[in-house]
């Protein structure tokens, strides 16, 4: 199956500071998402992002399909940005099944 | 209710006993997904349906059944408990007809096989 990996896996930051997280994933894809689990456990959907770039307030994501990678960032971090950050991906061959990276654990300190 | 409703929120199950965990829907979404979370592994396809009466296997089936008798409700059973299925259970939901495929997630149900 196709494969996700999220860097870094971890990450610490001083409130204000901005941060870069990437998403590189082993085959075509048309179907990318990123999440945020907060540390309450609950996933929320960031971006729908399978191509070109896409700004939401403080966020925004950039994916290059073509070199298979996406990256989402986060600038003028505050400490609600802390929690865990997926990205999600999904073939044309597998309908709008998503397969997961492993998440990237974001600590914004004050 | 609006979005996802998940129940139970948190269940301790002895090893052998049946249990299935409750997913419902108000949007009207035709997909619908569950996923088990475990440290260090992400989320993990476990079964989905891409609409009402269809159901397919995902990354890790085995030990669970699915069943989609209308488009709201999408209950996974786990017909007999082991502890490995110690998991947090998210069930998802998307509208592939829309103009993106954007995932609408539960708030999980944490449980705990011993």
């Amino acid at each position: 199956g196709i494969q996700v990996e999220q860097s870094p896996p971890d990450l610490i930051l001083q409130e204000g500071a901005n941060s870069t997280l990437r998403c590189n994933f082993s085959d075509s894809v048309n179907n990318l998402q990123w999440f945020h689990q907060n540390p309450w456990g609950q996933l929320i959907n960031l971006f729908y992002i399978p191509s070109g770039t896409k700004q939401n307030g403080r966020l925004s994501a950039t994916t290059v399909a073509t070199e298979r990678y996406s990256l989402l960032y986060i600038s003028s971090s505050q400490t609600t940005d802390s929690g865990v950050y997926f990205c999600a991906v999904g073939r044309e061959t597998s309908g709008s099944r998503l397969t997961f990276g492993e998440g990237t654990q974001l600590t914004v300190n004050p | 209710i609006a979005g996802i409703t998940q129940a139970p929120t948190s269940q301790i199950l002895a090893a052998g006993r049946r249990m299935t965990l409750r997913c419902t829907q108000d949007m009207r979404h035709n997909a619908m997904y569950w996923y088990r979370q475990d440290l260090g592994l992400g989320l993990r396809l476990i079964h989905y349906s891409n609409t009402a009466g269809t159901t397919g296997k995902g990354e890790v089936p085995d030990g669970y059944s699915v069943s989609r008798a209308n488009t709201d409700d999408f209950p996974l059973t786990l017909a007999s408990a082991v502890p490995s299925q110690t998991s947090v259970y998210f069930c998802a939901s998307s509208d592939s007809g829309a103009s993106h495929y954007g995932y609408t997630f539960g708030s999980g149900t944490r449980l705990t096989v011993v």
